[in-house]
This record gives C-alpha cells, structure tokens and sequence, in this order.
C-alpha cells in the first residue's frame, strides 16, 4: 500500500534551533499534503495544505514565518520551524493525498516526528 | 470546514467489555473517516463512511453513520487489551485536508 516516510522521527534540540522536517510519498506522487500538529493527549491540528509548486496553505493562527513549508517536488514536504522555542515542543505529522485519488479517499499518515525543544 | 463534537473523551473498560465512541456534526457531513492512533503512534486509517444509513463491519468494530449524515459511530464488541489507544473520526473539507474530532482515549484493562 501506499506509504509515507517522515524524518527524523525525533529531534532533541535547544531554544532558537531551526529544525527540518521532511514527509516524502514513496510510492505515489503528491501534488497535495498537509501538515498536522498534536499537543499531548490533543487531537490533530492541520497547520497548512502544501501544494507542489506553490505557496502552501495556513491555517489560521499558525504563522507562515514560523513554520516554513516546501513542497518543491511531487513526493517530497518539508515543514521547517524557525527559531524554535519550548512552546514548539509538539507531535507533527504529514500525510499526502496521491494524485488522481477520488474524492474522500483516506491519506496516508508519515509516522511523526516528536520535536521537544530545551 | 466541517466540524465534529466526539465523545466520551476517555473510556476505560474491562476486557471483554463492548466500547462505543460517537461523532455529532450540526450539519450535513459529506463523509467521515476513522482513525486509530496507539499510543506514540501516528494515526491509522480504519475506515470511510459516505452513504447515509451506512453500517461497514471489520471483525469486532462496527461502524454506522446516521441516515441524516450528522452523526457516526464506532463500536468495539468485546475489547481486546490491542484496543487500546485513541480514536478519531474526522471529515474532509474542500481541500481534502482532515478536520479531526477530539478523540476518545480506549484503556482496556485485562
């Protein structure tokens, strides 16, 4: 089945560290993913629609210089947080829509990256 | 976009024990996905629901959305301790990204 691979799975870092998330479709390509994020015990928040080739969607409250999206091919997004601080610490998840997928199919969900910042 | 209340928020169960979880939408939902995420785990999809009335089985979980598409539910018969985690319904929007409900949090005790 279609796969999603997120990297790194986990990141340890200090305060004002910029750290980059890639979400990669191994085998089917993704004009469309989308970038969630989950506090403890919190449901998935999307942050932003990426779109190939394009400026990527944000959710309101979530800020564009904060959390830097490219999605400059069709199997590879990544989600940079700038200048991290402790209240980033947080589970984000990727998950991409293949292309020429009919409407309501399920997305297929990266395995999360768990970012804890010191 | 769509949104969905999700409750309970948390149920703990003795093995055996059925587990029902519920998904109300005060307006007409076009779809409805559910999820299960274990414990440090991403989500997994289980299943979609789109037709009104629409009752899908896979093995113990019975999944039913109501016949005005407001409401859905999942329903575990007699829970296993590999039951345990949290499960999320969400729908999608226009853009096909997912709106997911708050989740209730399955503890299944042996």
């Amino acid at each position: 089945g279609a796969v999603v691979s997120q990297h790194p799975s986990r990141v340890i870092c200090k305060s004002g560290t910029s750290v980059k998330i890639e979400c990669r479709s191994l085998d089917f390509q993704a004009t469309t993913m989308f970038w969630y994020r989950q506090f403890p015990k919190k449901s998935l928040m999307l942050m932003a629609t990426s779109n190939e080739g394009s400026k990527a969607t944000y959710e309101q409250g979530v800020e564009k210089d904060k959390f830097l999206i490219n999605h400059a091919s069709l199997t590879l997004s990544t989600l940079t947080v700038t200048s991290a601080h402790p209240e980033d610490s947080s589970f984000y998840i990727c998950s991409a829509r293949s292309n020429g997928t009919r409407k309501n199919q399920p997305q297929h969900f990266g395995d999360g990256t768990r970012l804890s910042i010191l | 976009g769509q949104q969905v209340m999700q409750i309970p928020q948390y149920q703990h169960v003795q093995e055996g024990e059925d587990f029902t979880t519920y998904c109300n939408s005060s307006t007409t939902l076009s779809n409805i996905q559910w999820y299960k995420q274990r414990p440090g785990g991403h989500p997994v999809f289980l299943i979609q629901l789109v037709k009104s009335g629409e009752v899908k089985k896979q093995k113990r979980l019975t999944f039913q959305f109501g016949e005005a598409k407001k409401n859905s539910s999942l329903h575990i018969t007699a829970t296993q301790t590999t039951d345990v985690g949290t499960y999320f319904c969400a729908v999608s929007n226009s853009g096909y990204a997912l709106n997911f409900g708050k989740g209730t949090s399955l503890l299944v005790t042996p």
